[in-house]
């Protein structure tokens, strides 16, 4: 299985100020159809789970322009160019290039 | 505005069953692959299980193959999850969720298993 490690655990942001979640995969994360799927989700407490980015770096829709993701191979960052109140709860990467689908344990991010 | 509505989740008891239902609006259901993604409290994210929505094919994790299946009813937009021999480990929120990178999800349904 692939293993998502996460850091850190937990972030105490600033208001105003960036943040950035690593994500690294104990393999790479390259399909054989040359797309990497990469995906991060946010998680405020008592609600579902939102996708934010799907394949390494694109935004879903309706997802701040604040929050990006990039990187290739078995390391990938989300940032958050400025944090806002609304963004504390937890984020999640997920892979979902090999069977079986495996998650990060979670960063949470509160406000300091 | 797609919408999926999970249901079905109880308080069981140590080996016994359960099945879960998710009914999805707002999409055309038989082309899309669908998901189910389970939380323990307090804990993180654990897929479970996956069905295509083209070959039918299907997907679980170790933890539950051979006890869960995956299915879905296409004529009625409802994906289910048959749930037996559970265990205090299954305790969890059961999250229905739509594609390979699961960009939709559903509120839960919370399945208890305990004596």
């Amino acid at each position: 299985d692939v293993v998502m490690t996460q850091s850190p655990l937990s972030l105490p942001g600033t208001l105003g100020q960036p943040a950035s979640i690593s994500c690294r995969s104990s393999q790479g994360l390259v399909h054989s159809d040359g797309n990497t799927y990469l995906s991060w989700f946010h998680q405020r407490p008592g609600q579902s789970p939102r996708r934010l980015i799907y394949k390494v770096s694109n935004r879903d829709s309706g997802v701040p322009d604040r929050f990006s993701g990039s990187g290739s191979g078995t390391d990938f960052t989300l940032k958050i160019s400025r944090v806002e109140a609304e963004d504390v709860g937890v984020y999640y990467c997920m892979q979902y290039t090999q069977w079986p689908r495996t998650f990060g344990p979670g960063t949470k991010v509160d406000i300091k | 505005e797609v919408q999926l509505l999970e249901s079905g989740g109880d308080l069981v008891q140590p080996g016994g069953s359960l099945r879960l239902s998710c009914v999805a609006s707002g999409l055309t259901f038989r082309n899309y692959v669908l998901n189910w993604v389970r939380q323990a409290p307090g804990k993180g994210l654990e897929w479970v299980s996956s069905i295509s929505g083209t070959t039918g094919n299907t997907y679980h994790a170790d933890s539950v193959k051979g006890r869960f299946a995956i299915s879905r009813d296409d004529s009625k937009n409802t994906l289910y999850l048959h749930m037996s021999s559970l265990e205090a480990e299954d305790t969890a929120v059961y999250y229905c969720t739509r594609n390979w990178g699961n960009d939709y999800w559903g509120q839960g349904t919370l399945v208890i298993v305990s004596s």
